[in-house]
């Protein structure tokens, strides 16, 4: 597609149930952002990769949730044990290569988790 | 450490007067700066972006920033605001962190109100 695409768009889980989510960045983009955000809050930035590796990966809340990108393309976020703050939008993001310029970030959607 | 701080989070203005959404930034290094705007229930586009070309950068839908190096500001502005306008406002910087990569630091947002 032309643009990031993240699946599902809404998702309701009960809490401690595990959720993925799924993005699918632009073609040819190696740098890879999740961010998420709460209700009326900006955004928190969670983990990036380029490639298929994470060099930081300091805002991940803890260690219930995680990430891992295949390909250097789709990448996934699990949720372990999901728990009411977790209910939030979670933004993914992808870029062309950074170390040859810096560029913008294109954003997926995002993808509305209500955690009951 | 790099920072972002969007000194008001939210903006009233009647249509048609002026618009000024102001960002300072703190970096280490030659920041990119970037302001998207998130219209209610919708994905992060980007206005305008700052890469150490013309200080002055123009962007979609008549806005525009300056980038003050001696500041550390790159304030948003609009001559004229439209009802349209009326949405959450990310100044965004871009960083070279160690280990060569790029993060985006989000500021909080300023949400921005336009009345008749």
């Amino acid at each position: 597609g032309a643009g990031v695409s993240q699946s599902p768009s809404n998702k309701v889980t009960e809490k401690g149930k595990d959720v993925e989510l799924r993005c699918d960045p632009i073609s040819g983009h190696t740098a890879l952002y999740w961010y998420r955000q709460s209700l009326g809050q900006g955004l928190e930035f969670l983990i990036y990769f380029q490639g298929n590796s994470a060099p930081d990966k300091s805002g991940l809340p803890s260690d219930r949730f995680s990430a891992e990108r295949t390909g250097g393309s789709v990448s996934t976020l699990t949720i372990q044990r999901t728990q009411q703050e977790d209910s939030a939008v979670y933004l993914c993001a992808s870029s062309l290569d950074p170390m040859v310029g810096n560029t913008e970030a294109f954003f997926g959607q995002g993808t509305r988790l209500t955690v009951v | 450490a790099q920072s972002v701080t969007q000194l008001d989070s939210h903006v009233s203005v009647s249509e048609g007067t002026p618009v000024l959404l102001r960002c300072n930034y703190s970096s280490s290094y030659s920041p990119s700066l970037f302001w998207y705007v998130q219209h209610p229930n919708k994905g992060l586009q980007l206005l305008l972006k700052y890469t150490s070309a013309a200080t002055l950068v123009k962007g979609i839908n008549g806005f525009e920033a300056e980038f003050k190096k001696s500041e550390t500001s790159f304030h948003l502005t609009k001559p004229s605001a439209h009802m349209s306008d009326a949405a959450e406002y990310f100044c965004v910087v871009s960083d070279l962190f160690s280990g060569g990569y790029n993060k985006l630091i989000f500021g909080a947002g300023t949400r921005l109100a336009v009345h008749p």
